[in-house]
């Protein structure tokens, strides 16, 4: 079974400080990790994927096997990051996502 | 590209009746398509896959007969919830995927619809 684990429902910081969602998973397999963001009133998007290695709006996520663990960061929180963000995880299930609890995030100015 | 609609927005309905959710993949072929449920500031539950032309695939727990999803065409699949009760009352969300080009692995990236409203007095 698959199963994705966000520790913390909320998180705040101010603007400018460290932020660093946290997002344990447990997979039997090699999955994919990937970071979905939901703004206010909007749907949701895809942020960021571990098998791409990129950095979108100065967040990055690395993917730690030994530690199962698929943590979302930035150096420098923005009062527009402040979002729902949701970890999820791809198996081999034909592309089926499981996603975890998802953490509010709040920037605040 | 990759635009994701969902119609209605949001639904009112009395306790007994039916009501149909239409998702649609604007610019692409969707291939596949995913139902979920959001219960307020909680996770997306996924509630059956559907790929066009064959019978949707339930996740356990989800009563087929109550949650039918019909995916006829590359563009469109609908979720009807028969005999709606004040329960079904959620925000359903459906995303698609397929040959929008921007597959980098295995995984077809799923685009979301806005979702969808549903309250049953």
């Amino acid at each position: 079974a698959q199963r994705v684990t966000q520790p913390e429902k909320l998180l705040s910081v101010f603007k400018g400080a460290p932020v660093e969602l946290k997002c344990n998973y447990s997979y039997s397999g090699s999955p994919e990790l990937f970071w979905y963001v939901q703004y206010s009133r909007q749907r949701l998007q895809l942020l960021l994927r571990h098998i791409s290695r990129e950095s979108i709006k100065g967040f990055t996520a690395d993917l730690n096997k030994g530690e199962t663990s698929f943590h979302l960061k930035k150096p420098f929180a923005q009062e527009e990051d402040s979002a729902m963000y949701y970890c999820a995880l791809v198996g081999t299930s034909y592309g089926k996502l499981t996603f975890g609890q998802g953490t509010i995030l709040t920037v605040h100015p | 590209g990759a635009v994701v609609s969902q119609h209605p927005s949001w639904v009112i309905c009395k306790s007994g009746t039916s009501v149909k959710i239409e998702c649609r993949s604007l610019d692409f072929q969707a291939t596949t398509m995913f139902w979920y449920r959001q219960f307020p500031k909680q996770s997306l539950m996924l509630m059956a896959t559907s790929n066009e032309g064959s019978k949707a695939t339930y996740e356990q727990g989800v009563e087929k007969d109550k949650f039918l999803i019909n995916h006829a065409s590359l563009t469109l699949s609908t979720l009807t919830v028969t005999s709606a009760h004040p329960e079904d009352s959620s925000f359903y969300i459906c995303s698609a995927s397929g040959s929008s080009g921007r597959q980098v692995s295995s995984y077809n990236e799923q685009f979301f619809g806005p979702g969808t409203r549903l309250t049953v007095l």
